[in-house]
């Protein structure tokens, strides 16, 4: 299995501007999670799905954040407009199940905005 | 309060070292517990499960205190190749959400 893949691994954009990041979970997990990383917050846990429905977002930031997932293989997390303080490293991961489970993490999108 | 809670470090240790570090949380519903490593600029991954009765793996040892409320890692015969910084995590009995802590970053010296 290829793991869970994400893109852009790196994204350089100006305030305001639209950000969209992609993730693809491994076959056959059914939880995806989104993280957001930074050097002062640690991983916070943005928002997570379960067979494709939204479960829990109550660590999105605010309304310039969204996410969704259309299909079991394909899930985005859209920042517009961005800010400079949302810079960070967004992780993508994906679980088989829930509790007990192993998280398996994608490369991560390192944002930069200007 | 912070849900998880870990010192930053860093921990500077010689090679050969046995090195701990400890993890506390705040939520008493708190329901699984583990430790993923993160190397600099890579995604987390997991070291290891903690159960309540402790687990070992090799040269790792997990500890979980449920009346203070923490778990603990204990690195035994450090390498170089232990360098790294090791992440605390939670999920809460309810919910699916696995809560990470700032991490402790861990330098193995030669």
């Amino acid at each position: 299995d290829a793991g869970v893949i994400q893109s852009p691994r790196h994204e350089v954009t100006e305030m305001g501007q639209e950000v969209t990041l992609r993730c693809k979970p491994i076959s056959g997990h059914d939880y995806l999670f989104w993280y957001r990383q930074t050097m002062m917050r640690g991983l916070e846990l943005l928002i997570y799905f379960n067979n494709n429905v939204p479960i829990d977002d109550s660590g999105m930031p605010e309304d310039r954040f969204s996410a969704k997932m259309p299909n079991a293989s394909f899930s985005t997390l859209k920042i517009q407009p961005s800010e400079p303080r949302d810079s960070a490293v967004y992780f993508c991961a994906s679980s088989l199940t829930a509790f007990n489970e192993k998280l398996f993490f994608g490369s991560g999108t390192q944002l930069s905005v200007l | 309060r912070k849900e998880v809670e870990q010192d930053p470090g860093p921990f500077n240790v010689p090679e050969g070292a046995t090195v701990a570090f400890n993890c506390t949380y705040s939520n008493s519903a708190s329901q699984s517990f583990f430790w993923y490593r993160q190397d600099c600029r890579k995604e987390p991954k997991l070291l290891m499960s903690v159960y309540s009765s402790g687990n070992e793996d090799g040269r790792f040892t997990a500890q979980l205190n449920r009346a203070s409320q923490y778990i603990s890692l204990l690195i035994r015969d450090s390498k170089l190749s232990d360098s790294a910084t090791y992440l605390c995590v939670v999920t809460t009995s309810g919910t699916y959400k696995y809560i990470f802590g700032t991490g402790t970053r861990l330098k193995v010296l030669a």
